[in-house]
């Protein structure tokens, strides 16, 4: 089945900063690769998705890049601001079944 | 428009007993999915339902069981519980598949 790794754990970053996760996948047969994000106490949000047929899609300050050859797909966040603090999930799917998630990146923006 | 409703939010559970556990996906929505959360990891996914079916399954026993009505509502059973299936349970939904999969808030399951 697919496995899906991401790094860093955690992240502090400065109000105003980037901040960019990274995944990898081992299904060459995934084509779905959502973002969520979850606050304290909630449910996680898909914040951002790109498809195997683009390689990077941009919504306001996040965006998300996908290399299929090495396997791997990031996201980033530009001018990160305090309420961006959250964790963050990357999944992938090589079918319309599971959704495999990675394990998380807690994010902290420093003010 | 409601999105994905989940009931109830907290429950507590002594060790062998049974629960169930209920979802109503988003409106316009025919695919249910669980998970399973454990604190401080990512969702493992437990099983699929479309148009009454379960189309897959996780790596999860027998234990865990789970229905889906002809209004595409959904139930989670899980019998025999272990302090191990403490965890916050989340249902999503999708039309036809997982793109666009909606959360639900999810149950804390605390099994004591």
């Amino acid at each position: 089945g697919e496995n899906v790794e991401q790094h860093p754990s955690t992240l502090s970053v400065q109000e105003g900063d980037s901040a960019v996760i990274k995944c990898t996948y081992s299904d060459s047969a995934s084509n779905y690769f959502p973002w969520y994000k979850q606050e304290l106490g909630k449910r996680p949000q898909l914040i951002i998705d790109i498809r195997s047929n683009v390689g990077e899609k941009k919504d306001q300050r996040i965006a998300v890049t996908l290399n299929k050859t090495a396997k791997h797909f990031s996201l980033h966040i530009t001018e990160t601001q305090p309420e961006d603090s959250a964790v963050y999930f990357c999944a992938a799917t090589p079918n319309d079944y599971k959704l495999s998630f990675g394990a998380g990146t807690t994010v902290t923006v420093r003010a | 428009d409601a999105g994905v409703t989940q009931s109830p939010t907290h429950l507590i559970k002594t060790r062998g007993q049974q629960v169930t556990l209920r979802c109503s996906p988003k409106s316009g929505h025919d695919t249910v999915s669980w998970y399973q959360q454990a604190l401080g990891q990512g969702p493992q996914f437990i099983f699929q339902y479309y148009e009454e079916e379960e189309r897959q399954r996780g790596n999860f026993p027998d234990r865990f069981s789970g229905h889906q009505f002809p209004n595409y509502s959904s139930e989670l059973n899980v019998n025999a519980l272990l302090l191990g299936d403490s965890a916050l349970y989340l249902c999503a939904s999708a039309h036809r598949g997982v793109n666009g999969y909606t959360f639900g808030s999810g149950t804390r399951l605390t099994v004591v």
